[in-house]
C-alpha cells in the first residue's frame, strides 16, 4: 500500500543537526512531492519545504531556509530533511507528506503522511 | 504569509448533533483550502483538498464549503470516531500555512 516510512527518534544538543529520512513505497516515486511539515508542542503546524523527487527542486519556507535542506535519493525512493543550528525552539514532531498533481499544477495539499520523527533539542 | 485564524479552539458536542468549524484567511484564496483530522498520536487526515471536494472514503456526514477568505466545515450526525482535532491549511500559496486547530470534544 502507499506509505510513507520515517526514521527513528532523535536527541540533539543545541547548535547540532539531525538528518531524517522519508522512505516512500507503493507508488511511483517520482511523480509526486514531498514536503516536511513540523508539529511542535501545543503549536499550530509549520510547513518546512518541499522537494519534486522528480526533478530535484525545492521549495522553502523563508524562516527555515538558511538551517534546512531537503534532498533525495531515487535509487532508494527516500526523501532525507536536514536541519543544522538546532535550537530548543525546534523540538518536534516532524511529518513528511505527500502532495499529488492535477491538470495545472500541484494541489499543495497531502494526501499521505509519514507517521512523524520526534527531535528533541536539549542541553 | 497569509494567516490562517479557526474557530472554535474547542467545541464540546454529542454524539448525533451537528458542528460548524470556520477558517478565516487573512487574503483570498479562491477554493485553495483543506480540512485535516488528526486523533491523538496520530498524522494528519486529508478530508478535502479544496472546498466543496471531500477526499474519496471520507463520509458524507463531512462538508466543506466557502470560498475567498471565509470557509466552514461541517459535521453532521457527529459519530464516536468524529472526536478529534481539526486543522484548515490554505493550498493558495507558499509558505503553506495552518490553522491553530480545533478540538472536538465529547460532552
Amino acid at each position: 500500500q502507499v506509505q510513507l516510512v520515517q526514521s527513528g527518534a532523535e536527541v540533539k544538543k543545541p547548535g547540532a543537526s539531525v538528518k531524517l529520512s522519508c522512505k516512500s513505497s507503493g507508488y511511483r516515486f517520482t511523480s509526486y512531492t514531498i514536503h516536511w511539515v513540523r508539529q511542535a508542542p501545543g503549536q499550530r503546524l509549520e510547513w518546512m519545504g518541499w522537494i519534486n523527487p522528480g526533478n530535484g527542486n525545492t521549495k522553502y519556507s523563508e524562516k527555515l531556509q538558511d538551517r534546512v535542506t531537503i534532498s533525495r535519493d531515487t535509487s532508494a525512493s527516500t526523501v532525507y530533511m536536514e536541519m543544522s543550528s538546532l535550537r530548543s525552539e525546534d523540538t518536534a514532531l516532524y511529518y513528511c507528506a505527500r502532495d499529488r498533481p492535477y491538470s495545472a499544477g500541484w494541489y499543495n495539499s497531502f494526501d499521505i503522511w509519514g507517521q512523524g520523527t520526534m527531535v528533541s533539542v536539549s542541553s | 504569509d497569509i494567516q490562517m485564524t479557526q474557530s472554535p479552539s474547542s467545541v464540546s458536542a454529542s454524539v448525533g448533533d451537528r458542528v460548524t468549524i470556520t477558517c478565516r484567511a487573512s487574503q483570498p484564496l479562491s477554493s485553495w483550502l483543506a480540512w485535516y483530522q488528526q486523533k491523538p498520536g496520530k498524522a494528519p487526515h486529508l478530508l478535502s483538498s479544496t472546498t466543496s471536494s471531500l477526499q474519496s472514503g471520507v463520509p458524507s456526514r463531512f462538508s466543506a464549503s466557502g470560498s475567498g477568505t471565509d470557509f466552514t466545515l461541517t459535521i453532521s450526525n457527529l459519530q464516536p470516531e468524529d472526536f478529534a482535532t481539526y486543522y484548515c491549511q490554505q493550498a493558495h500559496s507558499f509558505p503553506l500555512t495552518f490553522g491553530g486547530g480545533t478540538k472536538v470534544e465529547i460532552k
